[in-house]
């Protein structure tokens, strides 16, 4: 059974940093792309940064939102995508999830995990 | 800045059909843009619905289906039910490994 969690989200000030993880198992994590979003309270979900898996290079691509403060890496021997948070805004306050993603055609997310809030507050 | 976009809310009563529609700020939705579909109830992460325009996810039944209308995406939904209350979202993928979300559609099953 495919299974995504997300981790590392908690109360954190403007300006300072913070890692999410999204531990997987159940499938081969080598063999797919990882992808993360956010949704802000109240609002729409956002696509913040895709991570392409190694046989598509491992290169990395990110919303315009976060460019430059975010980062996307992933651990293969642990079954682990990252997102390294820098330079929090009040703006970033999100649930923050992951998903699986297909990095090929058809082009999409198949599995997520539940998510993680990341409160950005003084 | 491309911005896809969705209705923000449908009603519709219990056993009828409901099509949500996706488009794009400038321009015609297409297959290449691969849309796809993704359900949310609050509180939860979200379920997929429709990869590739039309094709179904893994366990979701045929009355969800996907199509291009026109110049745009679309999501049916044919003998609604009370479950079938939830914010949609559609995707498109844009290349280069970047994807935009639309701003949902909220759906109410009266």
């Amino acid at each position: 059974e495919v299974q995504l969690v997300e981790s590392g989200g908690g109360l954190v000030q403007p300006g300072r940093s913070l890692r999410l993880s999204c531990t997987t198992s159940g499938f081969t994590f080598g063999d797919y792309a990882m992808s993360w979003f956010r949704q802000a309270p109240g609002k729409g979900l956002e696509w913040v940064s895709f991570i392409r898996s190694k046989a598509y290079g491992g290169t990395t691509e990110y919303a315009a939102s976060v460019k430059g403060r975010f980062t996307i890496s992933r651990d293969v021997s642990k079954s682990i995508a990252y997102l390294q948070m820098n330079s929090l805004k009040t703006e970033d306050t999100a649930v923050y999830y992951c998903s699986r993603t297909l990095g090929w055609p058809p082009y999409y997310f198949d599995y997520w995990g539940p998510g993680t809030l990341v409160t950005v507050s003084s | 800045q491309t911005v896809v976009t969705q209705e923000p809310s449908f009603s519709v009563s219990p056993g009828g059909t409901v099509t949500f529609t996706c488009g794009l700020s400038s321009g015609s939705v297409s297959t290449s843009y691969y849309p796809s579909w993704y359900q949310q109830t609050p509180g939860q992460a979200p379920r997929t619905l429709i990869y590739s325009t039309n094709t179904r996810s893994s366990g979701v039944p045929d009355r969800f289906s996907g199509s291009i209308l026109g110049n745009k995406a679309a999501l049916a939904i044919t003998g609604v039910q009370a479950d079938d209350e939830s914010e949609y979202y559609c995707v498109l993928y844009m290349g280069s490994g970047i994807w935009v979300f639309g701003g949902g559609t909220k759906l109410t099953v009266l």
